[in-house]
Parts: C-alpha cells; structure tokens; sequence
C-alpha cells in the first residue's frame, strides 16, 4: 500500500522556468492538499481541493495553479518559477466522513525538495 | 481564523528526560486537534490526536489532553528516546475553515545519549 506518492523528490529550476508537481493517492480520499514547508514558518496551504472536481486557494496561492485530475490525483504547477519559492512541498490527502472529514487525519508524501536558482 | 501557536525550539533534552512541548489554538467552532511528527528527510505522520474536549491522544508514550478551557493542547513524554528526535508539529482541524489543517510552526527535538 503506497499512500501518497510524490514526483519528482528533488529538482532544480531557473528562474522562469515551469514545472508540475505530480502526487497521487491510492486510499480513494476525496481530499487532496498541497503544502509548502519552509524554516521557522511550519506548514502552510497552497491550495487544496476538498472532493473531485473542486479546488481552493490556501494559504499562499500566488505564483501557483493545481488539477484535480481525478479522485486519485493532484498537481501543482509553477508556471514561472523564482527563487522565493524554494522550499519542500508536501501533498496530502484525507478522507471526509462524519462531519465531514473534521476527525480524520491527514497523510502524507514524501515531500518535493525545490530549489530555483 | 484558525491559528496554532507552539513553543519555540529547539529542544535539547538528554535520554530519559520528560519531555513538554507547548501548543494553543484559536479556532471557529470545536475544533479536533492534532499532534503530528517528521523524521529526518521524511513526510509528516500522524502521532496522536483529540476530537473533543477533555479527550487525550495517546501514542508511542506521548500524550495530549485536549484542554478547552484554556484552549491547549500540549504533548508530553515521561522518558524520551534518541529515536523521539524529531520535528514535531500541532494542528487543527474546524468546521469553520472547510476541515483544513492548520499547523503550528514546529518545533524540532533532538534528544542526546
């Protein structure tokens, strides 16, 4: 049971350059999440989306778009990239049930460690 | 909207050492509250968690007790171990915010021999 699967691990960009993200869950969830984790700032939300068809900006959406491609999953593309989003990007996903998914956890990948030089 | 406010790290602590880490949170509603930890160089995980008040999470050793009166939510280990080092970080989850999780800003926890 792989869980949620992250792609790429590592990557480099230049400045202005585009990328996409991928992450897939194989636990049928309907929520996906995307995360940026940087240094004394914790987790915080790009976008997230809470069933199929449906996404929402978190946190810090600028600079960034997603696709809920199916229930299985959820990309995060940067279009331009610059160097203030150097960071490990998480994706996650989690279930709704019973009140709406408030009591469920969420699971995460492995992380996407970018660098934009 | 919905915060969660940890204490500052990092924390050193010798083998076998009680361990306290502090969390609050200002949250809509009823909010069910989370600890989650992250190994060196991997995701986050689920540690322990709380879905109503005077309810404690209890895992690994660690435990939580979800304090409504003072809005608290702080994780504790009586003897901790050199593998508990870790990043270790509180969230909430509230109907108010859509269910989204909202994190504290870690706090990292190196335990030595």
């Amino acid at each position: 049971n792989a869980g949620v699967t992250q792609t790429p691990k590592f990557q480099v960009l230049k400045t202005g350059q585009s990328m996409t993200l991928q992450c897939a869950q194989d636990m049928n969830h309907n929520s996906m999440y995307w995360y940026r984790q940087d240094p004394g700032m914790g987790l915080r939300l790009i976008y997230y989306s809470a069933s199929e068809g449906t996404t929402d900006k978190g946190e810090v959406p600028n600079g960034y778009n997603v696709s809920r491609l199916n229930k299985r999953e959820f990309s995060l593309r940067l279009e331009s990239a610059a160097p203030s989003q150097t960071s490990v990007y998480f994706c996650a996903s989690s279930e709704r049930r019973g009140q709406g998914g408030m009591n469920t956890e969420a699971f995460f990948g492995q992380g996407t460690r970018l660098t934009v030089v | 909207g919905n915060s969660v406010t940890q204490m500052e790290g990092p924390v050193t602590l010798s083998e076998e050492a009680f361990l306290t880490i502090n969390c609050t949170y200002t949250a809509t509603g009823y909010p069910s509250l989370f600890w989650y930890v992250q190994y060196p160089g991997e995701g986050l995980q689920l540690l322990l968690k709380a879905t109503k008040a005077d309810d404690k999470g209890s895992n690994k050793g660690f435990e939580a007790t979800y304090r409504k009166e003072t809005t608290s939510f702080h994780l504790e280990k009586g003897s901790v171990q050199v593998s508990d080092s870790a990043v270790y970080f509180c969230a909430l989850k509230s109907g108010g915010s859509n269910y989204k999780l909202t994190f504290g800003k870690g706090t990292l926890l190196t335990v030595n021999p």
